[in-house]
């Protein structure tokens, strides 16, 4: 059974923190991504790595880093978090020309 | 700029009939076309997808149809069922080098009414 896990299905930060989020998946692999879905907005692509230690801006990559030291392993870092980074979260993984498969998600609240 | 479209926010649709979701786009570059279901509070999973060499892709009681001349595709579920209410994304890649990765519509509601 595939999966991608998220670190945490919920998480509650203050204005400021540094914020960690982490994804895993087992499948091998070579391209990861992280979005993040608000309402009304759909799913918008913050970054995505086709490779270890690779990464490209997706379109809403301010305010947000990411990390691939190992090839199952995608992290987002928000370096200061804000309120307006209030939201859902989602890893995605997928080999090229095929259907990707998603993370249960991180709603993650900034205060 | 929205490359890619669904127009309908919501969609209600009596069980058993048949359930059509328009996706429109932009970008003549995709190549690569995908549909996903969210339930709340979960992960989209994908359903079906359908690259642009075919008009057609059908996997049990779900039909993607593909228009490149228009830019459109439709994911056709028939019969629909309750467990089929969900929000349904649409979302198109190009095998442009990289990661392709996917552009995503904002989403259509579909609540299947008993």
């Amino acid at each position: 059974d595939v999966k991608v896990t998220q670190s945490s299905r919920y998480l509650v930060k203050r204005t400021g923190e540094k914020v960690f989020l982490e994804c895993v998946q087992d499948m091998d692999h070579e391209n990861m991504f992280w979005y993040r879905q608000d309402p009304g907005l759909g799913l918008r692509l913050i970054y995505f790595s086709y490779d270890v230690k690779m990464k490209e801006k997706g379109d809403i990559p301010e305010g947000y880093s990411v990390s691939r030291e190992k090839k199952e392993r995608f992290s987002l870092i928000l370096e200061s978090a804000s309120t307006n980074q209030t939201s859902m979260y989602l890893c995605a993984s997928r080999r090229a020309g095929l259907g990707g498969f998603f993370g249960p998600g991180t709603r993650l609240t900034v205060l | 700029d929205q490359q890619v479209k669904q127009n309908s926010p919501s969609l209600s649709v009596q069980e058993g009939r048949i359930s059509i979701l328009n996706c429109d786009y932009t970008n003549s570059m995709f190549d690569y076309f995908l549909w996903y279901k969210k339930y709340p509070a979960e992960g989209p999973t994908f359903l079906i997808s359908i690259s642009s060499i075919k008009d057609k892709n059908e996997d049990g009681r779900f039909t993607v149809f593909l228009n490149k001349s228009a830019k459109h595709l439709s994911l056709h579920i028939v019969p629909s069922q309750p467990g089929d209410s969900a929000v349904y994304f649409c979302a198109a890649s190009y095998s442009g080098g990289g990661a392709d990765g996917l552009t995503f519509g904002k989403g259509t509601h579909l609540i299947i009414q008993p």
